[in-house]
């Protein structure tokens, strides 16, 4: 099984929500990933955690938090976004290390209104 | 950091001809991969080629590390090959994936 999932598929949230994005994976992988993608532009990573731990945070803005509670579980808690932030936000996992195939789920997209 | 770029921008073939993509980047990688986005935003592996040369059906492809380029070629292209190709790269003592501008594709019926 390589499926990464993401709920929900589409969300719309005012400025001053709080909202969640989730990913899960059952593949066994101890990296996952969250990507920022804009419309006709390559995504973007944001932030990876490796055994549950953060080890990368590409300096993204404290409205979005990420949260890993197990190693198949991956939130990103989103509060007072801004509109620019509407986007397609893809979870990725893989097995820990460098040189590891990354998996992506389906994505999320957000619209800020 | 690392560039990561990718040619031609845009492409429209007529079903059943072959093409070439090309990912370029400016530094040593760790790990390479080939995804197609599907229009509804799904990013599918295709190929993790740090180096060599790999075929799967219609597609392969070839990566030379040395001279920091990968091609990815598709024969016989279908309606369903339509959508974006990014290549992806691992920069090397990270961890990170930076992925390419893009290729995006039509294939007319």
């Amino acid at each position: 099984d390589t499926e990464v999932t993401q709920t929900p598929k589409h969300l719309v949230m005012g400025m001053t929500n709080k909202k969640s994005l989730k990913c899960e994976q059952h593949m066994g992988h101890r990296a996952m990933y969250w990507y920022k993608q804009k419309a006709k532009k390559p995504p973007e990573l944001m932030f990876v955690y490796s055994y549950e731990k953060l080890s990368i945070n590409e300096s993204v803005p404290s409205r979005f938090s990420p949260e890993c509670p197990n190693s198949s579980l991956l939130n990103l808690h989103l509060h007072a976004l801004q509109p620019e932030d509407s986007a397609l936000y893809l979870c990725a996992s893989s097995q820990e290390g460098p040189r590891q195939t990354q998996y992506f789920g389906p994505g999320t997209r957000l619209l800020v209104l | 950091g690392i560039q990561v770029e990718q040619s031609p921008p845009d492409l429209i073939l007529q079903e059943g001809a072959n093409s070439t993509l090309r990912c370029n980047f400016s530094d040593s990688v760790n790990n390479l991969q080939w995804f197609h986005q599907n229009p509804w935003g799904q990013l599918i592996n295709l190929f993790y080629i740090p180096s060599g040369t790999k075929q799967n059906g219609r597609l392969s492809a070839t990566t030379v590390a040395t001279e920091r380029y990968s091609l990815l070629y598709i024969s016989s292209s279908q309606t369903t090959d339509s959508g974006v190709y990014f290549c992806a790269v691992e920069q090397s003592g990270t961890y990170k994936y930076i992925f390419g501008t893009g290729t995006r594709l039509k294939v007319l019926a």
